[in-house]
C-alpha cells in the first residue's frame, strides 16, 4: 500500500461541512484512494473511492488533487452520527487484497 | 445492515477453552477476510480466503485456525489463547481477492480472555 497521512483527530461543528485531509505523495498511477470509517466498536464501513477524478455519492465526496499526492473527503452536512474513526488507504494493486488502515483521523461533530 | 454477519458479538474464554466464531456472508462475494483490532492499535489482517482456499496467512500464532467450508462461511477457531489475544475479531468479503476493491465488514466478536 501506498503510505497515507492523516490528521489524528479533528472536530467538525453539526450541520458544517467536514473536511477530511489525506496526503499519500508515494501513490502510484494506478492505485485508488479509499476512505472507510469505524464507528466506535463496529466493523469498519465503506465510504467511497476514487483515482484521478473527484467522486460523490449519497455519503460524502472525493476530491483528489491533479498530481494525485492528496485527497480530501468531505462530508457535506456533518452530524452526530459521523463521528467515527476515518481511514484513508491505497491498497496495493497486486497481491492479495487487504487494506491497511492505519490510525486514521478521529472525527469530532460538535453538538 | 451490512451483509456480513458474524456470531457470537461477545465471548469471554478461559485460556485453556476451545471456541470458534463464525461469519456469515450474503453478497455472493468471493473473499473473506479474518482481522484482528487491539485497543488503541490499527487494525491487522490475519488470513484471507480466496474461493474456500487460503491465500495469505500473516504470520498468526497457530492457536488461531480458519476454515472456509464454502464462499459464504467462515470460521476462527480458537485454543489455548493468552490475554493478549482479547481484541475485536472482524471478518469481512470482497467480490474478488486479487482486486482492489471495497470490503464490506461484519460488526465484530469482542472477544476477551481470563
Amino acid at each position: 500500500d501506498a503510505k497515507t497521512t492523516q490528521p489524528p483527530s479533528m472536530d467538525c461543528a453539526e450541520g458544517r461541512a467536514a473536511n477530511l485531509p489525506c496526503n499519500h505523495s508515494t501513490i502510484s498511477g494506478n492505485e485508488y484512494v479509499y476512505w472507510y470509517r469505524q464507528i466506535h466498536s463496529q466493523g469498519p464501513q465503506y465510504i467511497i473511492h476514487g483515482l484521478k477524478n473527484n467522486e460523490t455519492n449519497e455519503m460524502a465526496s472525493l476530491i483528489i488533487t491533479e498530481d494525485r499526492k492528496s485527497s480530501t473527503l468531505i462530508l457535506p452536512h456533518a452530524t452526530l452520527r459521523d463521528t467515527a474513526v476515518y481511514y484513508c488507504i491505497a491498497p496495493r494493486r497486486t497481491g492479495a487484497n487487504n487494506l491497511f488502515f492505519g490510525t486514521g483521523t478521529r472525527l469530532t461533530v460538535i453538538p | 445492515e451490512t451483509g456480513v454477519t458474524q456470531t457470537p458479538r461477545h465471548l469471554v474464554m478461559g485460556m485453556t477453552n476451545k471456541k470458534s466464531l463464525k461469519c456469515e456472508q450474503h453478497l455472493g462475494h468471493n473473499a473473506m477476510y479474518w482481522y484482528k483490532q487491539s485497543a488503541k492499535k490499527p487494525l491487522e489482517l490475519m488470513f484471507v480466503y480466496s474461493l474456500e482456499e487460503r491465500v495469505e496467512n500473516n504470520s498468526v500464532p497457530s492457536r488461531f485456525s480458519p476454515e472456509c467450508p464454502n464462499s459464504s462461511h467462515l470460521f476462527l477457531h480458537l485454543h489455548t489463547l493468552q490475554p493478549e489475544d482479547s481484541a475485536l475479531y472482524l471478518c469481512a468479503s470482497s467480490q474478488e481477492v486479487y482486486v482492489a476493491g471495497e470490503q464490506y465488514f461484519g460488526p465484530g466478536t469482542r472477544l476477551t480472555v481470563t
